[in-house]
């Protein structure tokens, strides 16, 4: 089973800064899909931003984007500029091209942005 | 359009009760999943429906677990003999189709609280 770990519970971050949240991932496959979720307090997760494998270019959303090194099965979010309203929990997730259909999520990172 | 929606938003019951979770998937989705969310912890994958059958039910915890989704949109999770240890958030997601390209969507979940 593929597993992905968060090693930073808290991050706080100034607004109009940037912050990089780390994810790294374990897995014996060689094409799957990585994801960013946002989970505010009220609970819906919603998508920041997705990254296919295969690819080399790591995917850019306005302020947000990654940093995938595929080799280091490393995958971090970077936002920019950050804003209040991006306070919020933080989870990666991993999920096979080839098998199964579930998404397999870290702990998560609670993100803390001050004004 | 309107998004996942899930009924009812908390539920609260007695360890040993019967409760029913609903999940009404975005219009034209035909995959389906359910994950539970513990405190502290990221979305666990609990059974995928494609269509109205379980493609996938590996997550579920044990027997007292079951869910349907008889005519291949709304979904109902269900429990029996509640134990406190079921205590958690439920969500649900749906997405286009099933393959690991289509994004997830979810809902706001449902709030499980066992006395």
């Amino acid at each position: 089973a593929q597993t992905v770990t968060q090693s930073q519970p808290e991050m706080s971050v100034q607004e109009a800064e940037t912050v990089t949240l780390s994810c790294t991932y374990d897995t014996s496959e060689s094409d799957y899909y990585l994801f960013w979720y946002k989970q505010p307090p009220s609970r819906q997760m919603i998508l920041v931003i997705r990254q296919e494998a295969y690819k080399q270019q790591n995917a850019t959303e306005n302020r947000f984007s990654v940093n995938f090194q595929k080799a280091a099965k490393s995958f971090s979010l970077k936002i920019s500029d950050s804003q209040l309203g991006d306070a919020a929990m933080y989870f990666c997730a991993y999920r096979s091209s080839n098998s199964g259909y579930a998404l397999n999520f870290g702990k998560g990172t609670s993100l803390l942005v001050t004004p | 359009g309107a998004g996942v929606s899930q009924t009812p938003s908390n539920k609260v019951t007695e360890k040993g009760k019967y409760v029913e979770l609903r999940c009404d998937p975005i219009s034209g989705h035909t995959a389906l999943y359910w994950y539970r969310q513990s405190l502290g912890q990221g979305p666990e994958f609990l059974i995928y429906f494609q269509g109205t059958g379980a493609a996938d039910d590996s997550g579920l915890p044990n027997d007292r677990f079951f869910a349907v989704r008889p005519e291949g949109s709304v979904s109902t999770l269900k429990i029996q003999r509640t134990e406190r240890g079921d205590s958690a958030v439920y969500l649900c997601a749906s997405s286009l189709a099933g393959g690991g390209a289509n994004t997830q969507y979810f809902g706001p979940g449902t709030r499980l609280t066992v006395l």
